[in-house]
């Protein structure tokens, strides 16, 4: 059974940093792109950022470039999300994903499993 | 960037009855779609993805069609577990982005 569990979320103030990561097992997971997904209070979905199965390739939205970084291990089954230069309009519930297709290599596709999402508030 | 839009944002509507969900993209994204349904305090859950074919679990209740920019997602008969929130999900294949639509809010009648 695929099982994603998230961590690291909290309360930080503007211009502060924070470092979450997921947990990831039931899977062979250096053959699978992972994504960041989040959902601000009450809002719908925005995609983060993502990430090949074998690290080489990072992807970011336009709102999190240049202050989020993306990485993994795969010796660990971890993922991570490094985010710098907090903003209040960052608040949300961070979901980790994994992507649908089996592929080392590739841009995730769809978000096949989700982890339970770890809650980031920015705030002073 | 590929703007979403899905109608209505709010569907009421009976068990047992019929729902039809609407995702129009503002430039085609061939058949990348998908849909994805989430129940409050839960995580979303993949139900349909490039554009027809079901996920794995997902009942044959739920299925999809479209191409191009216009997409829908049709749950033949209600079950009470389906009343939930709905987005669809498209990806451009270069530089690789993701963008969800707004949603629709499924709620019993």
């Amino acid at each position: 059974e695929v099982q994603l569990l998230e961590s690291g979320g909290g309360l930080v103030q503007p211009g502060g940093s924070l470092r979450l990561s997921c947990a990831a097992s039931g899977f062979t997971f250096s053959s699978y792109a992972m994504s960041w997904v989040r959902q601000a209070p009450g809002k719908g979905l925005e995609w983060v950022s993502a990430i090949s199965g074998s690290g080489g390739s990072t992807y970011y939205a336009d709102s999190v470039k240049g202050r989020f970084t993306i990485s993994r291990d795969n010796s660990k089954n971890t993922l991570y999300l490094q985010m710098n230069s907090l903003r209040a309009e960052d608040t949300a519930v961070y979901y980790c994903a994994k992507d649908l297709q089996y592929c080392g290599s590739c841009a995730p596709e769809y978000f096949q499993h989700w982890g339970q999402g770890t809650l980031v508030t920015v705030s002073s | 960037e590929i703007v979403l839009t899905q109608s209505p944002a709010t569907l009421s509507l009976s068990p047992g009855e019929r729902a039809t969900l609407s995702c129009r993209a503002s430039q085609s994204v061939s058949s990348y779609l998908a849909w994805y349904q989430q129940k409050p305090g839960q995580a979303p859950r993949l139900l349909i993805y490039d554009a027809s074919n079901r996920a794995t679990g997902i009942p044959a209740r739920f299925s999809g069609s479209g191409s191009g920019t216009d997409f829908t997602l049709t749950i033949s008969s209600l079950e009470p577990e389906d009343f939930a929130v709905y987005y669809c999900q498209q990806r451009s294949n270069w530089p690789p982005a993701y963008t969800f639509g707004q949603g629709t809010k499924l709620e019993i009648k």
